[in-house]
């Protein structure tokens, strides 16, 4: 099956720099990689995906970018502002598959943005 | 994006008493569902996968008997945590989707076995 690991646990940042959260996966196969927010006391919610026909796409501060050939991608969020404190989660799964699309996440990343 | 909605946000029960959460999805029509379970500062653990019309499939480790999951529509998926006991107590999340389409997550159901 499916094994990610997202690095770094924990990330400190001074608002206005930038944070980059990396991930690593197993399955070649797996084609969709989604990243997640989490603030404390609520689920998950999407802030960018990215399928493995495209390479990097960009949203706003938020930017996500992916090598298929070594199996890794990674988020990057520019001009950090306090709001952006929350958790992280990235994701992979094989879109298709008739069971449905399993995710499988990463440890999570725990960002803190200092004022 | 679509909206999926869980009930309650939080709920504490009494040990040996049985406790259901519901996840709904508001604005489309969910074919499957994931039930989650999440401990403090974890990432998100899958229980189970459940398709509309079909009995759900556990992950490995999951007790089918303690977790009962029921997709009876397109828009409603319940989870039953029977026989709670503390070690139950825990964030529970949902997520819904629909074809191939990203996964639309719930705001998760706190519980709290005493």
């Amino acid at each position: 099956g499916e094994n990610v690991e997202q690095h770094p646990s924990t990330l400190s940042v001074q608002e206005g720099d930038s944070a980059v959260i990396k991930c690593t996966y197993s399955d070649s196969a797996s084609n969709y990689f989604p990243w997640y927010k989490q603030e404390l006391g609520k689920g998950p919610q999407l802030i960018i995906d990215i399928r493995s026909n495209v390479g990097e796409k960009k949203d706003q501060r938020i930017a996500v970018t992916l090598n298929k050939t070594a199996k890794h991608f990674s988020l990057h969020i520019t001009e950090t502002q306090p709001e952006d404190s929350a958790v992280y989660f990235c994701a992979a799964t094989e879109l298709y598959k008739a069971a449905g699309n399993k995710l499988t996440f990463g440890g999570g990343t725990r960002v803190l943005v200092k004022p | 994006g679509a909206v999926v909605s869980q009930h309650p946000s939080r709920v504490i029960c009494k040990s040996g008493t049985s406790v259901k959460i519901e996840c709904r999805s508001l604005d489309f029509q969910a074919t499957t569902m994931f039930w989650y379970r999440q401990f403090p500062k974890q990432s998100l653990m899958l229980m189970a996968t459940s398709n509309e019309g079909s009995k759900a499939t556990y992950e490995q480790g999951v007790e089918k008997d303690k977790f009962l999951i029921n997709h009876a529509s397109l828009t409603l998926s319940t989870l039953t945590v029977t026989s709670a006991h503390p070690e139950d107590s825990s964030f529970y999340i949902c997520s819904a989707q629909t074809g191939t389409t990203e996964a639309f997550f719930g705001q998760g159901t706190r519980l709290t076995v005493v």
